[in-house]
């Protein structure tokens, strides 16, 4: 079954800072993978989506994110972290049966030290 | 153009009462999927409808139900709510065959 992990619950970096969110799938073929940023008490934004074709893909405010297949990741990076990045960050993969039903990892939240 | 809408945003019922959602699609999106957001279980779907029909449900017991209106517009309904219910509530919706979804604000239920 299709099943993404977020092995980091939280994450703290200093502002300015470098930031690299790590997220496995496991899937059966090419998934299609999102991010999504979530505020407290917000619903979810969506930062960047895999379909095909280039690995490196850009995101919103300065996101990207690099699809392996070797690796079975997709890990969501940052150059420079700025504090109102502060938020929960979710991976997801669509089901197997139908690319409408998402199965999210379990986030991590961001925290930005000044 | 204007995001998912849900209404309300906030909702605090008792025990035993039932409670419907609202959610209004992106204007040309056909399909709304829904999800409940619990500090416990993270973000677990519940259905998606598309064309009034729905085409997915997750593993949800019969008290949650939904309906699809021909506007796209889709409501949630949770019978004889227990306090387990308590959780955010996230609606979202996609364009055709996109996987790509698109979230409302998310209605938070409490129930005491």
């Amino acid at each position: 079954a299709q099943s993404v992990t977020q092995p980091d619950i939280h994450i703290t970096v200093s502002e300015g800072a470098s930031l690299e969110l790590r997220c496995n799938y496991s899937y059966g073929a090419t998934p299609y993978l999102f991010w999504y940023v979530q505020s407290p008490g917000q619903g979810l934004q969506l930062l960047l989506k895999y379909f095909s074709g280039d690995t490196l893909v850009q995101g919103i405010k300065g996101f990207e994110a690099e699809f392996k297949r070797s690796q079975s990741s997709f890990n969501l990076r940052k150059p420079s972290v700025h504090w109102s990045d502060a938020a929960e960050y979710f991976c997801a993969v669509p089901r197997g049966d139908s690319s409408y039903k998402l199965i999210f990892g379990s986030g991590t939240r961001l925290l930005v030290r000044p | 153009k204007a995001g998912v809408t849900q209404t309300p945003r906030y909702l605090i019922k008792t025990r035993g009462q039932q409670v419907t959602l609202s959610c209004s699609p992106i204007s040309g999106h056909r399909s709304v999927s829904w999800y409940q957001q619990t500090p416990g279980q993270g973000l677990q779907f519940l259905f998606e409808y598309f064309s009034e029909t729905q085409r997915n449900k997750g593993n949800f017991p019969g008290r949650f139900s939904g309906r699809q209106f021909s506007n796209s517009r889709s409501e949630m309904n949770v019978s004889t709510l227990e306090l387990g219910d308590s959780a955010l509530y996230l609606c979202a919706s996609s364009w055709g065959t996109s996987a790509e979804q698109y979230f409302g604000p998310g209605t938070r239920l409490t129930v005491t």
